[in-house]
């Protein structure tokens, strides 16, 4: 299997622009999870999905970010407008069931000046 | 609400020592306790689980952990360190909060170790 892949793998912007962000999880995955990265807070979960259903958006900063999942192969994070805030590396994860251990992709460092 | 905390940001020990990064949780009901590790430019690698059964959990890369719940605890072990498990190690707490399975991670322990 080619694992959870991600792209674009960086993505420069300029503030205020829309960036979509895209995450094909593994094949036979039922649960899709989203995480931010930076070194001030860590690891964040932003959104999980159960067989294609958003369940927790807790964690989504603010209504600029939204994700969708439309089928089970293929999710998207979407920044519109994007700060400089938002810069951060971007992971997407997902996993069997919502109990196993999840498989992350290589991440999407997203620089937004 | 859940919680993981790694009291130590950074971890040193020499080639061929026993190392132990430490983890500690707080979560209502059973808890479902994971280590990741992460390498430069990477995303997280799965290393081991603990769901239920046996308390001393093995993993890949010769990591094992063992799970206490009288102290909480779920620190991850191994015998003897290699240069190349220097990364940034991280447990991950998986529970239920607030009716809904939710996954914490903790801040993340930095592993040296010198040749």
């Amino acid at each position: 299997d080619a694992g959870v892949i991600q792209s674009p793998r960086h993505e420069v912007t300029e503030m205020g622009q829309e960036v979509t962000l895209r995450c094909k999880p593994i094949s036979g995955h039922n649960s899709l999870f989203w995480y931010r990265q930076t070194m001030m807070r860590g690891l964040e979960l932003l959104i999980y999905f159960n067989n294609n259903v958003p369940i927790d958006d807790s964690g989504m900063p603010e209504d600029r970010f939204s994700a969708k999942m439309p089928n089970a192969s293929f999710s998207t994070l979407k920044i519109q407008p994007s700060e400089p805030r938002d810069s951060a590396v971007y992971f997407c994860a997902s996993s069997r069931d919502r109990v196993a251990e999840q498989y992350f992709g290589p991440g999407t460092r997203l620089t937004v000046t | 609400a859940q919680s993981v905390a790694q009291p130590e940001d950074q971890v040193n020990v020499a080639e061929g020592n026993p190392l132990t990064v430490k983890c500690t949780y707080s979560v209502s009901g059973n808890p479902y306790l994971f280590w990741y590790v992460q390498y430069p430019n990477r995303g997280l690698q799965f290393l081991l689980k603990y769901i239920t059964g046996d308390n001393l959990v093995k993993g890949s890369y010769g990591f094992e952990a063992e799970f206490n719940k009288s102290q909480t605890s779920f620190h991850l072990k191994k015998p003897s360190a290699l240069v190349s498990d220097s990364a940034l190690y991280f447990c991950a707490v998986r529970g239920l909060d607030g009716g809904g399975f939710k996954t914490i991670f903790g801040a993340g322990t930095r592993l040296f170790v010198k040749a």
